[in-house]
């Protein structure tokens, strides 16, 4: 059964901290990972990943592909409190079918 | 605004009532989706409209019913719900022939069954 995990599944930092968000999965039929923000409704788009090593990176954020080992990182640097959110992983395993993790709740306090 | 627009915003609803959720896209996608998140379970794929035809996902119970009059517009409708159907209902649109950025997802309603 295809399955994306995430970790850790919440997360309480300070202001100005690193954090790194993982993703690992198991798809029979890899396609991309997606990375979201979800603020407070809609989860919004930060980063499409279909080739390994190859860093994506806007901004603060970045985030890079192991398709060896199955996993994804995102990384956050001097992280501020808007940055507070649900970070959503998801794989696309074919057609119309992406597949989500349950998230990673980061909270930033100033 | 994304240029994905759900409405209403909340919904409370008996397990007697009839409702529906309207989602529009402005996008000019040709595939739209609705996805149920409950707290601290992953996204749940619903059903997929593309070129206004559906991809369904088996598991999701008859009480829910979708309807894609057209490639903008996608409702889903709501009879007899229960208690654990409550969730964010999420649309989504996305463009099928260029994967590139995923979805574009709706606010969502906020579904309560009392």
């Amino acid at each position: 059964e295809d399955k994306v995990v995430q970790s850790p599944l919440s997360l309480v930092v300070h202001e100005g901290d690193t954090v790194t968000l993982n993703c690992s999965y198991e798809v029979t039929n890899f396609r991309s990972l997606l990375w979201y923000k979800q603020e407070k409704k809609a989860p919004t788009f930060l980063f499409m990943l279909t080739s390994s090593g190859i860093e994506k990176k806007s901004g603060r954020l970045s985030s890079i592909l192991d398709k060896k080992e199955l996993f994804s990182i995102l990384n956050i640097t001097a992280t501020q409190t808007g940055d507070s959110a649900v970070y959503l992983c998801a794989v696309e395993a074919g057609t119309y079918k992406y597949i989500f993790g349950t998230g990673t709740r980061l909270k930033v306090l100033a | 605004e994304t240029g994905v627009t759900q409405t209403p915003r909340h919904l409370v609803m008996g397990m007697t009532n009839k409702k529906s959720l309207k989602c529009e896209q402005h996008l000019g996608h040709n595939a739209m989706y609705w996805y149920k998140q409950s707290a601290k379970k992953p996204l749940e794929l619903m059903f997929v409209y593309s070129l206004e035809e559906r991809v369904e996902n088996n598991s999701v119970p008859s009480r829910f019913s979708p309807e894609c009059p057209n490639s903008s517009h996608l409702f889903l409708h709501l009879h007899t719900l229960q208690p654990e159907d409550s969730a964010l209902y999420l649309c989504a649109s996305s463009q099928m022939d260029k994967s590139n950025y995923g979805y574009t997802f709706g606010s969502g309603t906020r579904l309560t069954v009392v």
